[in-house]
């Protein structure tokens, strides 16, 4: 079956210091994963996407994600994280085979200290 | 570029009032739509998705039903509403077609609160 799993679901960090947000999958086929970032009633917007080209894949605001096959995992790290960074993120396995199916992780809160 | 258009932004209704919601995109064709909720605290439940006109697929069985009048709107409804149809309620597209790769994209969404 394939599922999301994002280990953790808040982390905290000081300003400044490197974000670290974590997500493993379960596909039997190669998929698709993404990351999104929502602030507060807002939508998600796409930070990221890979798609078997690179491994390490950069986004917007500073994030990169690192995608292991070994490990079925798809990390999103930042080194440095801002104030503005505060929000809740998601990964997002699309499956490329059968009915394209979405699948989303329950999420991460991403809390940053002054 | 494509873009989403949700409204209304917030919504206070009471228990049994019908519902109506609206999506329009702008910048694409055919694309597939889709409604999803956040209940507070908790993930994103796909409600419906659209892969043309009149073309409408259930996930969840519930008292909320789907509408894809045009090919770029998308309506979410309901004839009365329940405590537990309160959450955040977004649409999303994703361009038409298996393209290995394709995002969706999302709207801001619309703030549901059932008194």
């Amino acid at each position: 079956a394939q599922s999301v799993t994002q280990l953790d679901s808040h982390v905290s960090v000081s300003e400044g210091t490197p974000v670290l947000l974590r997500c493993n999958y379960s596909s039997s086929y190669s998929p698709s994963l993404f990351w999104y970032v929502q602030h507060p009633n807002k939508g998600l917007q796409l930070l990221l996407k890979y798609t078997s080209a690179a491994t390490l894949v950069k986004g917007i605001n500073g994030f990169e994600a690192e995608f292991k096959k070994s490990e079925t995992s798809f990390h999103l790290t930042k080194p440095s994280a801002h104030m503005s960074d505060a929000a809740e993120y998601f990964c997002v396995v699309r499956l490329n085979t059968g009915g394209f199916k979405t699948i989303f992780g329950a999420g991460t809160r991403l809390f940053v200290k002054a | 570029s494509q873009t989403i258009h949700q409204w209304p932004a917030t919504l206070v209704q009471p228990v049994g009032s019908p519902l109506s919601l609206e999506c329009t995109v702008e910048g694409t064709s055919n694309p597939n739509l889709y409604w999803y909720r956040q209940a507070a605290g908790r993930g994103l439940q796909l409600l419906f998705y659209s892969v043309g006109i009149g073309q409408i697929s259930s996930e969840v069985p519930q008292n909320l039903s789907a509408s894809r009048p045009q090919d770029r709107q998308f309506i979410l409804s309901s004839k009365k509403l329940l405590l537990s149809d309160s959450g955040f309620y977004l649409c999303a597209l994703e361009q038409q077609g298996r393209v290995v790769g394709q995002p969706q994209h999302f709207g801001d969404g619309t703030r549901l609160s059932i008194l």
